[in-house]
């Protein structure tokens, strides 16, 4: 069964600083990997996805994530934030079959 | 195109009471899902469908209903509420039934509240 977790619930990070927000999937198969971004009182949108193509796979919004299988991990960074980056996070992993499993997610904070 | 769009926006029910949450895309995608989404808990699955006439369970489904008379529609029947039932509810569809690697776009959400 396929499972992702995210390991911090809340980062907190200063305007034009790096942001690393971790996430740790498990798959029985190549996964499906992707990472959405909510922001408050709106629905979700796609920031990127990985699909076998290539391990470091560039998003929206200047983010990127890489897939490193030997640590079943996919993390999603950017070099500077920005206070319009204040989001949830969230890591989602794909059964195969259509159906996402998400993490519980990580809310991200920029302080001025 | 409109995406996905859900409604009503917010929803105050009280318990034992029935109600139909509603979801249209105008995308012609072929799989619709519903999903709750609980603080600390991420979203979890309810109520799928892979195309019309064609629905199936997901993680949480109990309590709720769904039907898939056409392509566009994709409503949400709460049968009796229970203030277990208070979540933000999210509707999303997707191109092709079993495409793994297809984005699911989400609607804005109906935020239900169940005294």
């Amino acid at each position: 069964a396929q499972s992702v977790t995210q390991l911090d619930s809340h980062v907190s990070v200063s305007e034009g600083t790096p942001v690393l927000l971790r996430c740790n999937y498990s798959s029985s198969y190549s996964p499906s990997l992707f990472w959405y971004v909510q922001h408050p009182n709106k629905g979700l949108q796609l920031l990127l996805k990985y699909t076998s193509a290539a391990t470091l796979v560039k998003g929206i919004n200047g983010f990127e994530a890489e897939f490193k299988k030997s640590e079943t991990s996919f993390h999603l960074t950017k070099p500077s934030a920005h206070m319009s980056d204040a989001a949830e996070y969230f890591c989602v992993v794909s059964d195969g079959g259509g159906k996402l499993i998400f993490g519980q997610g990580t809310e991200l904070s920029v302080k001025p | 195109n409109a995406g996905v769009t859900q409604t009503p926006k917010f929803q105050v029910l009280k318990t034992g009471q029935s109600m139909t949450l509603q979801c249209a895309q105008d995308m012609n995608h072929e799989y619709m899902s519903w999903y709750r989404q609980d603080p600390g808990m991420g979203l979890r699955l309810i109520h799928y469908s892979v195309g019309a006439g064609i629905t199936d369970q997901g993680e949480v489904p109990n309590g709720y209903n769904v039907s898939r008379s056409t392509t566009e529609d994709f409503p949400l029947r709460l049968l009796s509420a229970a203030p277990s039932q208070t979540s933000v509810y999210f509707c999303a569809s997707s191109r092709q039934g079993h495409g793994s690697y297809n984005e699911q776009f989400f609607g804005p959400g109906t935020r239900l509240t169940v005294l």
